[in-house]
């Protein structure tokens, strides 16, 4: 069970173009998802957390702005990455917890390879 | 501020002996502790956590440690099998508070067939 399915696995836009990434909750609820962005040989950067039903919270440093999060259903989250530039360039992977649960693990999607050229 | 840190970047192990990845956390708050394992091009995979009132916890070949007075926790692999080579991330948590994971930078285990 907790399986969470991200696509696309892999997109390559223009500059300038948007792109949508989904993340999907298959067998369980989730009131929050969590974006992450990973660059090479780092660690996961937490960019925001996405509520159900009401507006996303953002980390220090990450503009709300480029990185649009919509959280419509208990079961899907979205990040369009606006107006994307080659520094948007990254492996953007999502993740989600169960609701209600006290002591469970993050389960994470298959993540998203984004290359802007 | 790296909250939660592995200082080794990569362990190189024989089959069939024992992988030992470390990590450490600055932050005394923490009471929930994880380790990831993660392939290329691959969202990580939750492999066993801890919380803080425990000091071990153990399923299968892997067995997680917890010393908090060194805030220090610990993942053994026994025996190591080719296919755990992975970049495996320790992550720490607050329980109560819920939501923010903190990952350390992954350390690259290989282990030689």
């Amino acid at each position: 069970g907790a399986v969470v399915s991200q696509h696309p696995s892999r997109v390559i836009c223009k500059s300038g173009t948007s792109v949508k990434i989904e993340c999907r909750s298959l067998d369980f609820q989730a009131t929050t998802m969590f974006w992450y962005r990973q660059f090479p040989k780092q660690s996961l950067m937490l960019m925001a957390t996405s509520n159900e039903g009401s507006k996303a919270t953002y980390e220090q440093g990450v503009e709300k702005d480029k990185f649009l999060i919509n959280h419509a259903s208990l079961t899907l989250s979205t990040l369009t990455v606006t107006s994307a530039h080659p520094e948007d360039s990254s492996f953007y992977i999502c993740s989600a917890r169960i609701v209600g649960s006290y002591n469970s693990p993050l389960h994470f999607g298959n993540g998203t390879r984004l290359t802007v050229t | 501020d790296q909250q939660v840190k592995q200082n080794s970047p990569s362990l190189s192990v024989q089959e069939g002996r024992i992988s030992i990845l470390n990590c450490d956390y600055t932050n005394s708050m923490f009471d929930y502790f994880l380790w990831y394992k993660k392939y290329p091009a691959e969202g990580p995979t939750f492999l066993i956590s801890i919380s803080s009132i425990k000091d071990k916890n153990e399923d299968g070949r892997f067995t997680v440690f917890l010393n908090k007075s060194a805030k220090h926790l610990s993942l053994h692999i026994v025996p190591s099998q080719p296919g755990d080579s992975a970049v495996y991330f320790c992550a720490a948590s607050y329980l109560t508070t819920g939501n923010q994971f903190y990952f350390g930078t992954g350390t690259s285990l290989t282990v030689i067939p």
